[in-house]
């Protein structure tokens, strides 16, 4: 059935390193919407993208859509301390039935960092 | 604007017990979605109500239900609690009332154990 993957579950890094994180379907998106989950807090949108090949950027963050918009990848420049926490995609899927369309979430990658 | 709010933030119940939690949305937002968010299996979409109607459901068993008041306000219900449904439950509102591509704004959740 139609899922999507999220890859690496968890990044660790030195701050100022860059981290990627990328998220995969079986199926070709409309969009896809990229979360982020600091510790101990709710998710908070991002972005959203919609064209095929999209890139687009927010200061040290850049987001990709794929060429065949079934994939997607968050990277991230020089990291900072502000940037730990746990980023989402989430994509519409159908749900059971075929009737409706639900948003499913990737399972997340876990960035953490040396303090 | 004032965001999403849940209540209770915290819940302890013990098994076979049932609960109910409340979701008061962004102003204006009509269509509210709950999520269940748990270490082994992240996010999952449970239901969405729009206008006091459910739109769209996950797969949950129907011990887990939900309702929209005409205010826009949601509670979910959960009845004869397990242990498997200790959990963050999530709340997220959204305007346009298209969950596959509205932004979700989340409130800060309810963590629920079930002892």
């Amino acid at each position: 059935g139609q899922q999507v993957m999220q890859i690496p579950q968890y990044q660790h890094v030195q701050e100022g390193e860059d981290f990627t994180t990328y998220c995969n379907s079986s199926t070709t998106l409309s969009n896809i919407q990229w979360y982020k989950q600091r510790p101990g807090g709710h998710p908070v949108f991002l972005i959203q993208l919609v064209k095929s090949g999209e890139v687009k950027k927010q200061k040290r963050l850049t987001f990709q859509f794929g060429e065949a918009k079934k994939n997607s990848s968050l990277h991230i420049t020089a990291t900072q301390t502000t940037d730990v926490g746990t980023y989402f995609c989430a994509v519409p899927l159908e749900n059971s039935g075929g009737s409706n369309y639900k948003l499913t979430f990737g399972k997340g990658t876990l960035l953490t960092m040396n303090p | 604007k004032a965001g999403v709010t849940q209540t209770p933030r915290y819940l302890i119940k013990t098994r076979g017990q049932q609960v109910t939690l409340s979701c008061s949305p962004i102003s204006g937002h009509r269509s509210v979605s709950w999520y269940q968010q748990t270490p082994g299996q992240g996010l999952q979409f449970l239901f969405e109500y729009f206008s006091e109607t459910q739109r769209n459901k996950g797969n949950f068993p129907g011990r887990f239900s939900g309702r929209q008041f005409s205010n826009s306000r949601s509670e979910m219900n959960v009845s004869t609690l397990e242990l498997g449904d200790s959990a963050l439950y999530l709340c997220a509102s959204s305007s346009m009332g298209t969950v596959s591509t509205d932004t979700q704004y989340f409130g800060p959740g309810t963590r629920l154990t079930v002892l």
